[in-house]
């Protein structure tokens, strides 16, 4: 069965830190990744996808991701954060072709100003 | 606007009693699905849809039922409610008939049975 694991389930950091989620899948076929974003009162919304190409993908608000197949692993990653990113974090994976999503637990980013 | 849509957003209900969550995207999407949200579990899926009168289990359909009559909206019913059924739940959509693209996410309903 399909499974995501985010490893950090709360991560607090000051504004300019830079910041690295850990996201791991185990599916042994094709797959699509994505990062939510959940901020405080609002709807979940798309940050970045990857679905084939470069495996280092760009997302809103200077967000980006890195596919490593090998390592089945998604990690999100911003060089500065800034408070306005508190936030929940989702990684979720689709196998490709298939109606199925399986999202991560989430992570919880609290940036101190 | 475009956007998806659930009603209510609240409701407190007593164990048993059925009741029903609507969903509606005015956006001609294919596929809808059903998630809810749980402290330290994050999103699972219920039931999805890829097309209308073609709906399929997520993870965790026991308790729910849904149907797709028409391509806009996405039903979610609990016949029987229980306890274990309290959570937040929300309402996707996306262009596509996999779950392959992005989804849309509607504004949330939390629901709690005593």
């Amino acid at each position: 069965a399909q499974s995501v694991s985010q490893h950090n389930h709360h991560v607090i950091l000051s504004e300019a830190a830079s910041l690295e989620l850990g996201c791991n899948y185990s599916y042994g076929g094709t797959v699509n990744l994505f990062w939510y974003v959940q901020y405080p009162g609002q709807h979940l919304q798309l940050l970045l996808k990857y679905f084939s190409g470069d495996p280092l993908v760009k997302g809103i608000k200077g967000f980006e991701a890195e596919f490593i197949k090998s390592k089945f692993s998604f990690n999100l990653r911003k060089p500065s954060v800034q408070w306005s990113d508190t936030a929940e974090y989702f990684c979720a994976v689709n196998a490709r072709n298939t109606g199925k999503l399986i999202f991560g637990q989430g992570t919880t980013l609290q940036v101190k100003p | 606007e475009a956007q998806v849509t659930q009603n209510p957003r609240y409701l407190i209900t007593v164990t048993g009693k059925k009741l029903t969550v609507t969903c509606s995207q005015n956006m001609n999407h294919e596929y809808m699905s059903w998630y809810r949200q749980d402290p330290g579990l994050g999103l699972r899926q219920i039931y999805y849809s890829m097309n209308v009168e073609v709906t399929d289990k997520g993870d965790v359909p026991e308790g729910y039922k849904v149907s797709r009559k028409e391509k806009r909206n996405f039903p979610l019913i609990l016949e029987s409610p229980s306890p274990n059924q309290t959570s937040l739940y929300f309402c996707a959509s996306s262009p596509g008939g996999a779950g392959g693209y992005e989804q849309f996410f509607g504004p949330g309903t939390r629901l709690t049975v005593l």
